[in-house]
């Protein structure tokens, strides 16, 4: 079964500018995880997708969105870009039947902001 | 206090030794708890997940839970150098607006020298 995938794998970006990254899960998953990794940060959660809805959401500003498709696939975009959202943005894929479910990341997406 | 804490580390060991990898957490009601592994420049990759209190083993990899301290270890027998990467223990917030959130650990670096 193939895994998560996550495109493009590498993004370079000007302040001010906005960026959309896209996520396929696992055959089968309908939930979709989207984080963000920094050094300083570690790993935080930005939001969840479920048959194309936002079930969860974390502590970010509203320039971070995102959406889902009738496929399960997942876009996020982040407008205004700053500095501080150079990170390594990562999706992971679930079945979605339960808050625990296992998730299972995608390669990541390094978006470096100057 | 940090909802999922781990020893801060840098964590050395000698290859063949038991490395240890240890996290707490402050959230009663979570009842899943999982550990990835990373690699330098890599996504998180699951090793394990437990749900019960006790031992669960998986090859050279055993984690242990207990509900009532809060705590969750991780041990890895016959470390490897090719174990060396960023240890992540995290786990879904309790209640019912955990879906597809999981609270990361800030990661222990371990490093198995031959």
């Amino acid at each position: 079964k193939a895994g998560v995938t996550q495109t493009p794998r590498y993004l370079i970006k000007t302040r001010g500018q906005q960026v959309t990254l896209s996520c396929s899960p696992i055959s089968g998953h309908r939930s979709v995880s989207w984080y963000q990794q920094t050094p300083g940060q570690g790993l935080q959660f930005l939001f969840e997708y479920f048959s194309e809805t936002q079930r969860n959401k974390g502590n970010f500003p509203g320039r971070f969105s995102g959406r889902q498709f009738s496929n399960s696939r997942s876009e996020m975009n982040v407008s205004t870009l700053e500095l501080g959202d150079s990170a390594l943005y990562l999706c992971a894929s679930s079945l979605g039947v339960g808050g625990g479910d296992t998730q299972y990341f995608g390669p990541g997406t390094r978006l470096t902001v100057l | 206090q940090k909802e999922v804490e781990q020893n801060s580390g840098p964590l050395s060991v000698p290859e063949g030794a038991i490395a240890s990898l240890n996290c707490t957490y402050s959230d009663r009601g979570s009842q899943s708890f999982f550990w990835y592994r990373q690699y330098s420049g890599k996504s998180p990759e699951l090793i394990m997940f437990i749900y019960s209190n006790g031992d669960k083993e998986d090859g050279r990899f055993t984690a242990q839970l207990n509900k009532a301290s809060q705590y969750v270890s991780l041990l890895i027998r016959d470390s490897q150098p090719s174990d060396s990467a960023t240890y992540l223990c995290a786990a879904p917030p309790g209640g019912g607006t955990s879906y597809g959130k999981l609270t990361f650990g800030q990661g222990t670096i371990l490093t198995v020298h031959p």
